[in-house]
């Protein structure tokens, strides 16, 4: 069975410092990995996929992630995060007709 | 398009007491889920369907029902609600077919629901 495991609930962070969010999968399938991202109040957006092809894939607002098949990894990454980046990130492997998320990571960014 | 749309927004219920949560989407999208979302806990799956006429169980069903006689619409019922239910309740939509990996679901904007 799939499973998602997001070891970090809370990430704090300074704005302009890079950020880091776990993400270790179990799959005994093919593996497609997401990442989503849920603004305050709002539903959850899909930031970035993994499908097949490159292992490094990024989203239109400079986060990244590595698909590392050997260490069964997702981790999302940022190189300088920016107030706007508040937000809960969910990690999230493919199932049987199903998306299955992780508990989340929030990632709190200050001034 | 208005994506997908979920009624009402927030919502107070008595223990015992059964509503419906509404949600519809206007892409033509085969496959709908509901999921809920509780601190620490993130998303769970409470039911799904692949299209019309076709529902299942997912992980958190109990105390919930579902029926789909549209591809517009999925609505979510809570038979006799109970505090447990207190919750955020998600809608999800996608294309389904054989071969499509995307897998890339798109949200409603949530229900807020609470159970005295």
């Amino acid at each position: 069975a799939q499973s998602v495991t997001q070891l970090d609930s809370q990430v704090p962070v300074f704005e302009e410092a890079p950020v880091e969010l776990r993400c270790n999968y179990s799959s005994s399938v093919s593996v497609y990995l997401f990442w989503y991202v849920q603004y305050p109040n709002q539903g959850l957006q899909l930031l970035l996929k993994y499908l097949s092809g490159s292992t490094l894939v990024e989203s239109i607002n400079g986060f990244e992630a590595e698909f590392n098949k050997s260490q069964t990894s997702f981790h999302l990454r940022k190189p300088s995060v920016h107030i706007s980046d508040t937000a809960e990130y969910f990690c999230a492997v493919r199932g049987t007709d199903k998306l299955i998320f992780g508990t989340g990571t929030r990632l709190q960014v200050f001034p | 398009n208005a994506g997908v749309t979920q009624t009402p927004k927030f919502q107070v219920l008595k223990t015992g007491q059964s509503m419906t949560l509404q949600c519809a989407q206007d892409m033509n999208h085969e496959y709908m889920s509901w999921y809920r979302q509780d601190p620490g806990m993130g998303l769970r799956l409470i039911h799904y369907s692949v299209g019309a006429g076709i529902t299942d169980q997912g992980e958190v069903p109990n105390g919930y029902n579902v029926s789909r006689s549209t591809t517009e619409d999925f609505p979510l019922r809570l038979l006799s609600a109970a505090p447990s239910q207190t919750s955020v309740y998600f809608c999800a939509s996608r294309p389904f077919s054989t071969g499509d990996l995307s897998y890339e679901q798109y949200f409603g904007p949530g229900t807020r629901l609470t159970v005295t």
